[in-house]
């Protein structure tokens, strides 16, 4: 019973580098999201698909890219990574909304 | 322009008394409002949620209440248990007809309950 899958748990990145968060689900959901939560903040919407080949912006999707080639996978791509994207991300995935998360990925840029 | 707004960052409730945490929204085109439960180094946990359409949904030990016109929501559990300490977020979203997709949540900044023996 995986559920929502996110690798890796931690990361360290420089400033400028590139890296994909991934996340994966098991359940064939049609649905899922990419969210990011920063200290005294709620979880703010990156991206979401509601279903393969279909992808769409959320709140903050600057400097992150998305694509949902299976229904399965749903990787996150930073494509130059800054400061300002510190954050712990988290998956989520769901019949029709975000039903499960998956355990985040903690991303710290230097 | 905060549209969800959870105002009390911590409660504290003693074992076996009613949790009550509050939520008020801005935006009137809201129609569909959930609940997630966090824990420490974990992912939230969807707890509960209710369409516009209805002012009460109960699920066992939580209920949500919609007031409309105040714009407000409210999450009691009753009756509390030491494993209900987490942070509880409030989300809102638009959605199409009852079983539409929710696509884009917007959460509050969460509630840190504390359940005391």
């Amino acid at each position: 019973n995986a559920g929502v899958t996110q690798t890796p748990k931690f990361q360290v990145l420089k400033t400028g580098q590139s890296m994909t968060l991934q996340c994966a689900q098991d359940m064939n959901h049609e649905y899922m999201s990419w969210y990011r939560q920063d200290p005294g903040m709620g979880l703010r919407l990156i991206h979401y698909s509601v279903g393969a080949g279909i992808t769409d912006q959320g709140e903050v999707p600057n400097g992150y890219n998305v694509s949902r080639s299976t229904t399965e996978d749903f990787p996150l791509r930073l494509l130059s990574a800054a400061p300002s994207q510190t954050s712990v991300y988290f998956c989520a995935s769901g019949r029709n909304q975000p039903q499960h998360f998956g355990d985040g990925t903690r991303l710290s840029i230097l | 322009d905060q549209q969800v707004k959870q105002n009390s960052p911590s409660l504290s409730v003693q074992e076996g008394r009613i949790s009550i945490l509050n939520c008020d929204y801005t935006n009137s085109m809201f129609d569909y409002f959930l609940w997630y439960k966090k824990y420490p180094a974990e992912g939230p946990t969807f707890l509960i949620s209710i369409s516009s359409i209805k002012d009460k949904n109960e699920d066992g030990r939580f209920t949500v209440f919609l007031n409309k016109s105040a714009k407000h929501l409210s999450l009691h559990i009753v009756p509390s248990q030491p494993g209900d300490s987490a942070v509880y977020f409030c989300a809102a979203s638009r959605r199409r007809g009852t079983t539409g997709t929710a696509s884009k949540l917007t959460f509050g900044t969460g509630t840190r309950l504390q359940v005391t023996l």
